[in-house]
């Protein structure tokens, strides 16, 4: 059983178009996450979510809308795609009450062309 | 003051050899210092972490140094194995308004040859 699992693993698309990941994670954890990966292997958080409810959400582009339908899933859509959102994007989870490592999918690479 | 800075950025070792990667931080705040592995086409794992109160944890060949007064944390791999070729990240949490807050470093690229 996967623990954290993301869809689709790669996702190539046209600039202009709207996409969305689905992620969804089966261990009973209350926070989830959405990170981007750039080809420099960088790091970012994008947003958190804590039982549906949105705690995190650093500077990203309003074309980014996360959407948390229950606890065990986190789905991101994109609209009007650029050539600069190319990257692998990973969804993680944990428990909120902290601290306590982080579950990461095995990401979703978004090639924009 | 929310930076963690990691280095090197990439690191060729031996096998047999040890393989040492640095990081540091800034704020007092951080109680939990975790590794993370990943290998090409994977997402980062959890490999080890310490909470600032000791100063060494040991999982098999994987051992986590933490100096609190220099604010300094180091991952040594013993006896490296080609296996163990991958990127790594140290990091920093601390609980902010009632949830977790991670800071990643930037990432260690380790090549272990035969």
């Amino acid at each position: 059983d996967t623990a954290v699992s993301q869809t689709p693993k790669y996702l190539v698309t046209q600039m202009g178009n709207d996409k969305s990941i689905k992620c969804e994670q089966n261990l009973g954890h209350d926070t989830m996450y959405w990170y981007k990966q750039d080809s420099k292997k960088f790091l970012k958080i994008m947003f958190s979510y804590n039982n549906k409810e949105l705690i995190i959400n650093e500077t990203v582009p309003n074309r980014f809308s996360p959407k948390s339908p229950d606890k065990a899933h986190l789905n991101l859509h994109i609209n009007s795609l650029e050539l600069g959102d190319s990257a692998v994007y990973f969804c993680a989870s944990s428990h909120t009450a902290g601290p306590y490592g982080y579950t990461f999918g095995s990401g979703t690479r978004l090639t924009v062309v | 003051q929310q930076q963690v800075k990691q280095s090197p950025q990439s690191l060729i070792v031996q096998k047999g050899g040890i393989s040492i990667i640095n990081c540091a931080y800034e704020n007092t705040a951080f109680d939990y210092f975790p590794w993370y592995q990943q290998f090409p086409g994977k997402g980062p794992a959890l490999l080890i972490a310490i909470r600032p109160d000791v100063s060494e944890k040991k999982e098999g060949r994987f051992t986590i140094s933490f100096n609190k007064s220099a604010k300094q944390f180091s991952l040594h791999i013993m006896d490296s194995q080609p296996g163990d070729s991958a990127t790594y990240f140290c990091a920093a949490s601390l609980i902010s308004g009632g949830y977790q807050k991670v800071t990643f470093g930037t990432g260690t690229k380790l090549q272990v040859i035969p």
